[in-house]
């Protein structure tokens, strides 16, 4: 069974750093492209970053761009996301998803529980 | 950047009812990267529909979707009490970038 598992979240001040991270099991790890997504009631679901099977290709959305850092430790089958100079727009439920490729079929299919981070001083 | 626009925000029906969700992007995406899922409250988001139209494992055939271009449609022909819940649709984008649509609320 696929199972993802988010840590870290918090509250933490503006300005301030949090380390996600998200355990993955019952899959193979090494294999799987993998994102974080958050929401928040006002702005729904939001796409954050993504990163490729081996850590070599890594993405950001426009507003966590130069903020946030996105890595994996294949050895420990964990996903984390860095969050440095924290905004309180970006307190919201952090999910760590898996992507699943066949050919140009795309999607996330698992997503994690979700990891609650707020923003405030 | 393509923006997905659901539509209704809200849709108020009963049990046994047919519901249409629609799902419309700002510009022509593949079928192949346009995707449904269903949120309950205090739940991660649920994978219903893969590739426009392939139902997800375990999900029942009362969900259908259907679509191309830049307008798709997600169908749930006979509601039941759980499928009350809020719907999203998302673009896995190749750039890449990947795109949610804001949700439409199915309520009782």
């Amino acid at each position: 069974e696929v199972q993802l598992v988010e840590s870290g979240g918090g509250l933490v001040q503006p300005g301030g750093s949090l380390r996600l991270s998200c355990g993955a099991s019952g899959f193979t790890f090494s294999s799987s492209p993998m994102s974080w997504v958050r929401q928040t009631p006002g702005k729904g679901l939001e796409w954050v970053s993504a990163i490729g099977d081996n850590g070599g290709s890594t993405y950001y959305a426009d507003s966590v761009k130069g903020r946030f850092v996105i890595s994996r430790d294949n050895s420990k089958d964990t996903l984390y996301l860095l969050m440095n100079s924290l905004r309180v727009e970006d307190a919201a439920i952090y999910y760590c998803v898996r992507h699943l490729v066949t050919g140009d079929t795309k999607y996330f299919d698992y997503w994690g529980q979700g990891t609650l981070v707020t923003v405030s001083s | 950047e393509i923006v997905l626009t659901q539509s209704p925000g809200t849709l108020s029906l009963s049990p046994g009812e047919r519901a249409t969700l629609s799902c419309r992007s700002s510009q022509s995406v593949s079928s192949t990267r346009l995707v449904w899922y269903q949120q309950k409250p205090g739940q991660a988001p649920r994978l219903l529909i893969y590739g426009s139209s392939s139902r997800a494992t375990g999900i029942p055939d009362r969900f259908s979707g259907s679509g191309s271009g830049t307008d798709f449609t997600l169908i749930i022909s006979r509601l039941e009490t759980e499928d009350f819940a809020v719907y999203y649709c998302l673009h896995y984008g190749g750039t890449p970038t990947h795109t949610f649509g804001q949700g439409t609320r199915l309520e009782i």
